[in-house]
C-alpha cells in the first residue's frame, strides 16, 4: 500500500459526458501528479500540482483540467469525454519535486 | 524532450535465472525511476537513482549517468516476479513529471 487512494476503481461513462477522479496523496507530500495510461500511447504525464499551485503540464487535453484542493487531496476533471479517453488514470505523490514518487492505484475509465 | 528507450520489450526466462532490463535516455536527467506493474495495473515504485547501485532483496539498479544508461537485474528470478518493468525518467528542475519508457513484459517460468 502506497498511501496514495484514488477513487473510484471503475468507471464507466458514456460519450460526452463529464467526469471527475480523485486523488488522496501520501500525509505530507505535497506534489501530486497525474498519469494517463493508454494502450497505444502507454504512461503519459498530464499535469502536476504542489502545494496547491500548477507546478508543470505535460500532454494533457484541453478538456481535462485539474485542481489541488487546501487539504492536498487532487481532482482530475475530464469533460466531453471520447471513446479514445479509456484510460488507466494514476496519481503519484511526492513530498516534492524530484523525489520518489508514490502512485495510487489508479482509476480505469472505460467511454462507451 | 527526454526519450526513454527499455529493451527487451518482451522476456520469457526460467525460474531462477539472471534477469536484466536495460534503459537508455537520451537528455540529462535528475533521477530515473524503476516501476513495476502488475497484470492487476497497480504500479509499484522499485527505486529512484540518480547515481551508482542500489540493492533492495533480489533486485539491484544501476546507472551510469554519463552513458545515460540504467539497468535493473533480478537475481534468482522467480514467478511471482513476473509484471511488466518500467523506467521512468525525472528531468533536471523535476518539474515535468516522468517520461516513460514502454515497459519489458516480464515471464518467469516455474
Amino acid at each position: 500500500d502506497s498511501g496514495v487512494t484514488q477513487t473510484p476503481k471503475h468507471l464507466i461513462t458514456a460519450t460526452g459526458q463529464r467526469v471527475t477522479l480523485r486523488c488522496s496523496p501520501r500525509s505530507g507530500d505535497l506534489s501530486v501528479y497525474w498519469y494517463q495510461q493508454s494502450l497505444d500511447q502507454g504512461l503519459q504525464f498530464l499535469i502536476q500540482y504542489y502545494n496547491g499551485e500548477e507546478r508543470a503540464k505535460g500532454n494533457i487535453l484541453e478538456r481535462f483540467s485539474a485542481q489541488q484542493f487546501p487539504d492536498l487531496h487532487s481532482e482530475l476533471n475530464l469533460s466531453s469525454l471520447e471513446l479514445g479517453d479509456s484510460a488507466l488514470y494514476f496519481c503519484a505523490s511526492s513530498v516534492r519535486d524530484g523525489y520518489e514518487q508514490y502512485f495510487g492505484p489508479g482509476t480505469r475509465l472505460t467511454v462507451t | 524532450k527526454n526519450e526513454v528507450e527499455q529493451s527487451p520489450q518482451n522476456l520469457t526466462a526460467q525460474e531462477g535465472e539472471f534477469i536484466t532490463i536495460n534503459c537508455s535516455y537520451s537528455v540529462g536527467i535528475s533521477a530515473l525511476h524503476w516501476l513495476q506493474q502488475h497484470p492487476g495495473g497497480g504500479i509499484v515504485s522499485l527505486f529512484m537513482l540518480s547515481s551508482g547501485k542500489k540493492k533492495h532483496g533480489r533486485l539491484i539498479a544501476t546507472i551510469n549517468i554519463q552513458e545515460k544508461h540504467s539497468s535493473l537485474h533480478i537475481t534468482a528470478s522467480h514467478p511471482r516476479d513476473s509484471a511488466v518493468y518500467i523506467c521512468a525518467a525525472f528531468a533536471w528542475g523535476g518539474a515535468d513529471g516522468l517520461t516513460f519508457g514502454k515497459g519489458t513484459h516480464l515471464i518467469i517460468q516455474p
